[in-house]
């Protein structure tokens, strides 16, 4: 079954201070979507990054950078220089295909504070 | 840019009284969620719609949830009878070919407090 692991429950940085976020998944299918979602205080679910299981390619978009390697099931998530308004629950997800299933599959979410 | 939107924002309700939560999706959006986080937990999937049918629900949505497109825009969850534990942020979402192959794309969420 799928699983998504974000070990880290809680992180705790200073402003401009690059920052990691590390998230393991486990799956069976050949072909999966791996997900980041930003959930800031006011609790809405904002879409970060999606990306193929074909394509291990990492992303870098402004401060945030994703680093995908499938050969250890991780997906991790960088801020660099990280703000005050980056403090926001983050949630990894995976997709499950099989069987027609459509849904996602979160990760228990890792908090991120950054205080100035 | 398009978005989900989702009446109420919050709502409190009684235990044992009926609940519908109501959510527009993205008008050329298919497919239609609805996932819940219990405060301070993960997001779970409760079930997903396609094609005016339940494709698929978790073992969450039982006899006591539905969910329903009466309209052409409207997607519906109803919860016929609360209890204290379906307190919990109630998510919609949508997307246009599935979350396998597409951005699923996220409602503000409706708060539901059982008392």
């Amino acid at each position: 079954a799928q699983k998504v692991t974000q070990a880290q429950t809680e992180i705790s940085v200073v402003e401009k201070e690059d920052v990691t976020l590390d998230c393991v998944y486990e799956t069976r299918d050949t072909t999966y979507y791996l997900f980041w979602y930003k959930q800031p205080p006011s609790g809405e679910l904002v879409f970060l990054i999606r990306r193929n299981s074909f394509d291990e390619q990492n992303e870098i978009s402004g401060r945030y950078s994703w680093n995908f390697q499938k050969s250890t099931s991780s997906f991790n998530f960088t801020i660099t220089a990280s703000q005050v308004v980056d403090s926001a629950v983050y949630f990894c997800a995976l997709t499950q295909t099989q069987g027609g299933s459509e849904k996602l599959v979160f990760g228990k979410g890792t908090k991120l504070t950054v205080n100035p | 840019e398009p978005e989900v939107t989702q009446t109420p924002s919050h709502q409190v309700t009684q235990m044992g009284q009926e609940v519908i939560l109501r959510c527009v999706p993205i008008s050329n959006h298919l497919y239609f969620y609805w996932y819940r986080q219990i405060l301070g937990q993960k997001v779970e999937f409760l079930v997903s719609f396609y094609n005016n049918e339940i494709s698929e629900k978790s073992e969450i949505f039982d006899d006591q949830f539905s969910v329903e497109r009466p309209d052409g825009s409207n997607f519906t969850l109803k919860i016929r009878s609360t209890k204290l534990e379906d307190s919990a942020m109630y998510f919609c979402a949508s997307s246009e070919r599935g979350a396998d192959t597409g951005e699923l794309f996220f409602g503000e969420g409706s708060r539901l407090t059982v008392l």
